[in-house]
């Protein structure tokens, strides 16, 4: 089975400044989405980057990019010139493109606060 | 409508009660999704429909938990015999296929007293 792994509970950054959130993910399978959400207060999970594993260049919007590693199955995101607004929890999200995969399992999450 | 609608956004039932909760998918959108998501955790997939079908529901945690979608749109979590542990945000989302990324809801929060 699939898994997803945030192993920092909590980031805090500097408004203006740049911020890393790790994570990783164990499969067996060679083809798969990779996501990062983020959920602020008001419990809505929005996309903030989607990354197709059979593409080796990396997915960038804006003030957000990922460092996707394969071999490592490493999906970090940068945040790039933080504001007040990115504060909130972020997810890593896996899924499947074979068959049947239906499912978008998802880590533990993230709190990001930004200081002002 | 514009994106997911969820209702209610709140809901407080005693132990042992029923409740339905309703989620409205954005228009066309085929695929729908329920997650369960307790406090300081990621959303826990429940059930998943194609259209009108459960075309898996292997995260339904029990048979407590039912869920319809009778004419492909409009689907309801229905979970009997409420008890306290399921509390939490039930969130849906939906896609226009199953490539496509996941639009949520805002969810409802369950709370069995």
């Amino acid at each position: 089975a699939q898994t997803v792994t945030q192993s920092q509970p909590e980031m805090s950054v500097q408004e203006a400044e740049t911020v890393t959130l790790s994570c990783t993910y164990d499969t067996s399978e060679s083809d798969y989405y990779l996501f990062w959400y983020k959920q602020p207060p008001s419990r809505q999970m929005i996309l903030v980057i989607r990354q197709e594993a059979y593409k080796q260049q990396n997915a960038t919007e804006n003030r957000f990019s990922v460092n996707f590693q394969k071999a490592a199955k490493s999906f970090s995101l940068k945040i790039s010139d933080s504001q007040l607004g990115d504060a909130a929890m972020y997810f890593c999200a896996y899924r499947s493109q074979n068959t049947g995969g239906f499912k978008t399992i998802f880590g533990a999450g993230t709190r990001l606060f930004v200081k002002a | 409508g514009a994106g997911v609608s969820q209702t209610p956004s709140n809901k407080v039932t005693e132990k042992g009660k029923y409740v339905e909760l309703r989620c409205d998918p954005i228009s066309g959108h085929t695929a729908l999704y329920w997650y369960r998501q307790s406090l300081g955790q990621g959303p826990e997939f429940l059930i998943y429909f194609q259209g009108t079908g459960a075309a898996d529901d292997s995260g339904l945690p029990n048979d407590r938990f039912f869920a319809v979608r009778p004419e492909g749109s409009v689907s309801t979590l229905k979970i009997q015999r409420t008890e306290r542990g399921d509390s939490a945000v039930y969130l849906c989302a939906s896609s226009q296929d199953r490539d496509s990324p996941l639009h949520f809801g805002n969810g409802t929060r369950l709370t069995v007293t």
